[in-house]
């Protein structure tokens, strides 16, 4: 089951705006739409966007989702230091019936 | 206050099997799909299994299918996934997700390792 695909790796400046992006296909990001995790270091994944680009209670108006046909983005904003983290994307795959993550990005805040 | 406690992780030998369970408080665990997602050393995350709402509709990853089982017992908010043929690419730090909204709710993870 191929996975969604993420670079690698993102490098940015404090207080500025990182993009992130995650490309599956017609039958998962394209179909579903994709959700964001966060995780730190040493801790569990936190949901920071689900469905229709939707932001959880407690997550930062800094955090915005959007999606353009199998190609689905994470914008943050005003960089800051506890941003540095690791990325995930998943969605829901409609042929095989799992769910697929990405590879991940790690986002640098220089 | 909504929880996931993972247990049963341990160090077994290929070919093995182990058990983990996933308590849960908070919520009724028959009102939101559960999932395991497993996260192998310094990797990234790789979801295993979904079990529905109904509790009869299982999906796993190929990499599992065959070898592991989801289960659950709402009288024990606990969920479980049993493990055979265990194999050294097997390692992981294994979550169980709650999906609320996409995987809102984790928990935070039992290691198993696959070595002899």
């Amino acid at each position: 089951q191929a996975g969604l695909t993420q670079p690698p790796s993102v490098s940015k400046d404090l207080r500025q705006t990182a993009t992130l992006t995650c490309t599956g296909n017609g039958h998962n990001v394209g179909n579903e739409g994709a959700v964001w995790l966060q995780q730190h270091q040493g801790h569990p994944p936190k949901l920071l966007s689900f469905r229709n680009n939707n932001r959880p209670a407690g997550i930062s108006e800094r955090f915005s989702a959007s999606r353009s046909g199998d190609t689905a983005s994470l914008t943050i904003t005003g960089l800051q230091p506890e941003d540095e983290a690791d990325y995930y994307c998943s969605a829901w795959d409609s042929s095989l019936n799992v769910w697929v993550f990405g590879g991940g990005t790690k986002l640098t805040v220089l | 206050q909504v929880h996931l406690v993972e247990s049963g992780g341990a160090v077994v030998q290929p070919g093995g099997s182990l058990r983990l369970s996933c308590e849960v408080s908070g919520f009724t665990l028959s009102d939101f799909p559960m999932h395991w997602v497993r996260q192998a050393p310094g990797k990234g995350l790789e979801w295993v299994t979904v079990i529905l709402r109904n509790g009869n509709i299982k999906h796993y990853a190929d990499s599992v299918k065959g070898r592991f089982t989801i289960s659950r017992d709402t009288s024990k908010n606990t969920l479980s996934l049993e493990m055979t043929s265990l194999r050294p690419d097997d390692t992981a730090l294994y979550y169980c997700a709650r999906e609320g909204n996409a995987f809102d709710i984790w928990g935070q993870g039992t290691m198993v390792t696959v070595s002899s």
